[in-house]
């Protein structure tokens, strides 16, 4: 089945260390990708996001993302994480008309 | 707020009872996308509408579910007969062709 496939269900860093999840797909054909953050409380919305183009793309707050076709993949990463990035991070891929999105990754950053 | 509006916030029903969702997306969006997200899981797609036409229906959205946009503006998700297993956030998002899709907060259903 297709499907968008997030590795990490739960993530628990210290302020400053490295972050990378990791986010991989198996449509084929032209896609468009992205990644969503969700703080607790609040709503969906866009961190960065992939149509074309250089495949390295930068999204607010310091986090980026790689586009790698011939993985089918489309990890995010931040070099240093802040205790305000705790969250739940979602991967999603969008075809022609509609839009799938991974189980979510649970980001804990302990102060 | 010129963002996606959702209601209500928060919907408590019992089993069997009808409930109906609003979303108004952001204006000149003509997308406009429902997904259901349960604890632990990312958005499952629901349906979709370009304007006023839903071009796609998930094997999710079982006869018991509708879903319109009268006018190719607000959207209303109805859910007849609800089950427990309905109980989910229910999220509305908008976009352009083209462009990244804008979310609602959410409506939030238990079935009792």
């Amino acid at each position: 089945a297709q499907s968008v496939s997030q590795h990490n269900h739960h993530v628990i860093l210290s302020e400053a260390a490295s972050l990378e999840l990791g986010c991989n797909y198996s449509y084929g054909g032209t896609v468009n990708l992205f990644w969503y953050v969700q703080y607790p409380g609040q709503h969906l919305q866009l961190l960065l996001k992939y149509f074309s183009g250089d495949p390295l793309v930068k999204g607010i707050k310091g986090f980026e993302a790689e586009f790698i076709k011939s993985k089918f993949s489309f990890n995010l990463r931040k070099p240093s994480v802040q205790w305000s990035d705790t969250a739940e991070y979602f991967c999603a891929v969008k075809r022609v008309n509609d839009m799938r999105f991974g189980a979510g990754t649970r980001l804990t950053v302990k102060p | 707020d010129t963002g996606v509006s959702q209601n209500p916030r928060h919907k408590i029903t019992k089993r069997g009872q009808n409930v109906t969702f609003r979303c108004d997306p952001i204006s000149e969006h003509n997308r406009l996308y429902w997904y259901r997200q349960t604890l632990g899981q990312g958005p499952e797609f629901l349906t979709y509408f370009q304007n006023e036409a839903q071009l796609e229906k998930s094997r999710l959205l079982s006869d018991r579910f509708s879903a319109e946009r009268p006018k190719g503006s607000f959207s209303t998700l109805e859910i007849q007969r609800t089950e427990q297993g309905d109980s989910a956030m229910y999220l509305c998002a908008s976009s352009l062709v083209g462009v990244s899709a804008f979310f609602g907060q959410g409506t939030r259903l238990t079935v009792v």
